[in-house]
């Protein structure tokens, strides 16, 4: 079984300030990772992906999330909240073992205060 | 995402009608997926077609039913809507070129209400 929890349903920030959501994963096999984005009346967008390739991996609109195996985490953050970042954000996860079956973590919305 | 489009955006219906929920996209994928958002609780699979002729349940599929039209084309219907089906509806779409850890591909949503 896989599973995917974000700590923190709602966080908020100051314009200008770390941004830091948290995302751990539980997998079997060694997992892929996204992070996607949810702006007000859309669907999610890609924000980046982790597949193996580096630990560290840098998305669009200034994110980042490093993969860290042994605290089964892919956190992700940016260095100075834009008041456009207020979104909510998802964690997910996709088996390697073949089958492309994502499990999406219940979400993180992010205020940013001016 | 333009590339995925779903019809209705907004549906308002009483309990025990039918409902059909549209998706096509112009990505050229093979793979499709139905999802529904409730607050709180993410994303969950409801269908998903990986071909014209492969059809899988997902985690919630019960009350659901789907058809594959068309590699472009995958349609959601809710044969007699309960309440408890009110929900924001997603359709996405990913491909297999490049492996198997492409990223899915979403429409705007619909927000379905049912009273």
């Amino acid at each position: 079984a896989q599973s995917v929890t974000q700590l923190g349903s709602h966080v908020s920030v100051s314009e200008g300030a770390l941004v830091l959501l948290r995302c751990n994963y539980s997998s079997s096999v060694p997992p892929y990772l996204f992070w996607y984005v949810q702006y007000p009346n859309q669907g999610l967008q890609l924000l980046l992906k982790y597949t193996s390739a580096a630990t560290l991996v840098k998305g669009i609109n200034g994110f980042e999330a490093e993969f860290k195996k042994s605290e089964t985490s892919f956190h992700l953050t940016k260095p100075s909240a834009h008041m456009s970042d207020a979104a909510e954000y998802f964690c997910a996860l996709m088996n390697s073992g073949g089958y492309q079956k994502v499990t999406f973590g219940t979400g993180t919305k992010l205020q940013v205060i001016p | 995402d333009a590339d995925v489009t779903q019809t209705p955006r907004n549906r308002i219906t009483k309990t025990g009608k039918r409902i059909m929920l549209e998706c096509s996209q112009t990505k050229g994928h093979d793979r499709m997926y139905w999802y529904r958002q409730d607050p709180g609780l993410g994303l969950r699979l409801i269908y998903y077609s990986f071909d014209v002729k492969d059809i899988n349940k997902g985690e919630i599929s019960d009350g659901y039913s789907v058809s594959r039209q068309a590699q472009a084309k995958f349609s959601l219907s809710l044969e007699s809507a309960i309440p408890n089906q009110t929900a924001l509806y997603f359709c996405a779409t990913s491909g297999n070129t490049g492996g198997n850890n492409q990223p899915q591909h979403f429409g705007d949503g619909t927000r379905l209400s049912i009273l």
